[in-house]
């Protein structure tokens, strides 16, 4: 089983609507998770992190992770065309007292917002 | 624009050989990672310098190596190139460490023949 596991999708929505993009893991020591949005062609860009389990809100977009369930989401509501992009999870073990860490992405979930 | 540069864009080579990647960060940015992004992979994390020292290693193989030069540009050396090295490299910097956003740059294609 990889440690990080997300639907690579494509996932396509009427421009409007609710998405969620969804991660699980298998790594009970990851602390740190972050979502990324990645255009065609371009970098990858950080979008929100969180280090606890519950809600993050910024805008349009909530971060939610269940430590319970390894189980972290994105949503993103009143979803625009220009949200079409790869949305890569990724997630931060820290050891060694927090000088060392390990950072595992998934692979990424394509989403077309259809206008 | 992240800030973060990256050169040269487009790089083709045959098995075999060895190249080079160059990243400069971010202005004050004193920690640069590097990534490999592949469609079967996906993006992985390679190695981390903060300040001109080894930081953080992940997936990286002993066929490739990295160094921080004082100026803090980067570069990312990748030798005995194998045809599943093809893949797009990306360049991030951040103030410090793994706690701050990264920003990364364009990226660099290679293709291996």
């Amino acid at each position: 089983q990889k440690e990080v596991e997300q639907d690579p999708g494509p996932l396509s929505v009427p421009e409007g609507a609710i998405v969620s993009l969804n991660c699980t893991y298998s790594n009970s020591a990851f602390q740190y998770f972050m979502w990324y949005r990645q255009y065609s062609r371009k970098g990858p860009e950080l979008l929100m992190y969180t280090y606890s389990s519950g809600n993050k809100e910024d805008g349009r977009f909530t971060a939610q992770v269940d430590k319970s369930s390894k189980y972290i989401s994105l949503f993103i509501r009143d979803s625009q065309p220009s949200d079409s992009a790869t949305y890569l999870c990724a997630m931060v073990e820290f050891y060694s007292g927090g000088s060392n860490y390990k950072l595992t992405f998934g692979k990424g979930t394509l989403l077309t917002v259809n206008p | 624009d992240s800030g973060v540069t990256q050169t040269p864009k487009h790089l083709i080579t045959a098995t075999g050989q060895r190249v080079t990647l160059r990243c400069s960060p971010r202005s004050g940015d004193l920690s640069v990672y590097w990534y490999q992004q592949s469609l079967d992979q996906g993006l992985q994390f390679l190695i981390q310098y903060y300040n001109g020292e080894e930081r953080a290693k992940g997936n990286i193989l002993e066929r490739f190596s990295a160094q921080q030069f004082p100026d803090l540009h980067s570069e990312l050396n990748l030798s005995s190139l194998e045809l599943g090295d093809s893949a797009l490299y990306f360049c991030a910097s951040s103030v410090a460490g793994a706690h701050d956003e990264q920003f990364f740059g364009p990226g660099t294609r290679l293709t291996v023949l």
